[in-house]
């Protein structure tokens, strides 16, 4: 199975910052890598698939790049309703998950 | 409006089964993928199963492989997964999610864009 490795698996930040989480794959995947967040309490929703292409309704200020093992997922100018949990996901071979990336106030 | 709603889940002693069901509604059931992911609490999320739109190819995590089972009734909107051989393990918060791709295939190179309130499956040690 392809393991995904997250980091950090927690950061603080303050609004407006630019925070940037990256995600690593033990082998390639081509572009098939998503972005997920997650606030406590609900189900996750998707923010970004296929490594780059934003889903509909997320704002543009949440992008992602990268290809074969190395990803990143940028957050240009955080905004209160940003803090949360966000996880990596492959979905090349069979799916599985980062760890996570707890986003708190600094 | 696109809905999943998760049935099922409860207390179950080691070694016995399980029986969970995701109700679709608001889209096309039969034309896309369908996902289980489970959360253990205060934990991360984890791919559980996955099904292409008409059943014919099938994944699982190693962790559930040979006690789980996924299947789908394109004509009831319905998701499935049979969990056997229960283990305190599997005590999680148990998701249904729709794939993105229309008509795909397969179940991998998507996303899961829907995801239902999720549905608890208890097993005490």
């Amino acid at each position: 199975d392809i393991q995904m490795t997250q980091s950090p698996s927690s950061l603080s930040a303050s609004v407006g910052d630019r925070v940037t989480i990256t995600c690593r794959a033990s082998q390639s995947i081509d572009i098939y890598l998503n972005w997920y967040q997650q606030k406590p309490g609900k189900a996750p929703h998707l923010l970004i698939y296929a490594a780059f292409s934003l889903q509909s309704g997320v704002p543009s200020r949440f992008s992602g790049s990268g290809f074969g093992t190395d990803f990143t997922l940028t957050i240009d100018g955080l905004q209160p309703e940003d803090f949360a949990t966000y996880y990596c996901q492959q979905s090349y071979t069979n799916l599985s998950f980062g760890g996570g990336t707890k986003v708190e106030v600094k | 409006e696109v809905r999943l709603e998760e049935s099922g889940g409860g207390l179950e002693q080691p070694g016995r089964s399980l029986r969970l069901s995701c109700a679709a509604s608001g889209f096309t059931f039969e034309g896309y993928a369908m996902h289980w992911v489970r959360q253990a609490p205060g934990k991360g999320l984890e791919w559980v199963s996955g099904i292409n739109w008409n059943g014919d190819r099938r994944g699982y995590a190693d962790s559930v492989k040979d006690r789980f089972t996924i299947s789908r009734d394109n004509a009831k909107n319905s998701l499935y997964l049979e969990m056997n051989s229960l283990r305190p393990e599997d005590t999680a918060l148990y998701y249904c999610t729709k794939g993105s791709r229309y008509y795909s295939s397969y179940f991998n190179n998507d996303a899961s864009d829907v995801w239902g309130q999720g549905t608890m499956v208890t097993v005490p040690s």
